[in-house]
């Protein structure tokens, strides 16, 4: 089975502090992904990566941004945080090419910022 | 634009009865569509998708789909509603043109509520 981890489940950051999520995926996908989720809004696409060192901007990638180093982790970084960031934070992998694209998702990070 | 629409933000239905979430979408080409469901604080698992091939998937727990394509629809259904299948449901396609990378549009999720 695919797993992909998150380092945090619940995590309380102050404004202007930087932060750190941090995604690692198991079955050497080539995608990663990071959404926000946030009610009625769904998942927003936040950047994604489709190699090492590789990234793209999602849909609302102002005020973060990604490193991917290594295959298997992937991380997000808020540079300065702001209540309008408090949110719910998915990562997900997949592994490209025809007849796949299914995505499989970490636990979630529910970020605070106070 | 490309966009995934789930009409309604919550379904209530008894246990035992059949269900059903409703998705429609618009992209270019041919759509690849999935469902996911997440349970609460936690993240979304896969139940189904549609490539190609027959119209009818089935899935993971008992839902099905079907895709229509005149409709531009892919609505969820379970025969038999059970209390466990609460939970968010999400309706996506892949983006047109993004076949390498495999980048989704979410619609906004639907609640189901199956009561005893």
């Amino acid at each position: 089975d695919v797993k992909v981890t998150q380092s945090s489940r619940y995590l309380v950051k102050r404004t202007g502090e930087k932060v750190f999520l941090e995604c690692v995926q198991d079955m050497d996908h080539e995608n990663m992904f990071w959404y926000r989720q946030d009610p009625g809004l769904g998942l927003r696409l936040i950047y994604f990566s489709y190699d090492v060192k590789m990234k793209e901007k999602g849909d609302i990638p102002e005020g973060y941004s990604v490193s991917r180093e290594k295959k298997e982790r992937f991380s997000l970084i808020l540079e300065s945080a702001s209540t309008n960031q408090t949110s719910m934070y998915l990562c997900a992998s997949s592994r490209p090419g025809q007849g796949s694209y299914e995505q499989y998702f970490g636990p979630g990070t529910r970020l605070t910022v106070t | 634009a490309q966009s995934v629409a789930q009409p309604e933000d919550q379904v209530n239905v008894a246990e035992g009865n059949p269900l059903t979430v409703k998705c429609t979408y618009s992209v270019s080409g041919n759509p690849y569509l999935f469902w996911y469901v997440q349970y609460p604080n936690r993240g979304l698992q896969f139940l189904l998708k549609y490539i190609t091939g027959d119209n009818l998937v089935k899935g993971s727990y008992g839902f099905e789909a079907e895709f229509n394509k005149s409709q531009t629809s892919f609505h969820l259904k379970k025969p038999s509603a059970l209390v466990s299948d609460s939970a968010l449901y999400f309706c996506a396609v892949v983006v047109s043109g993004s076949s390498n990378t495999g980048k989704l549009i979410f619609g906004q999720g639907t609640t189901l509520q199956v009561k005893p």
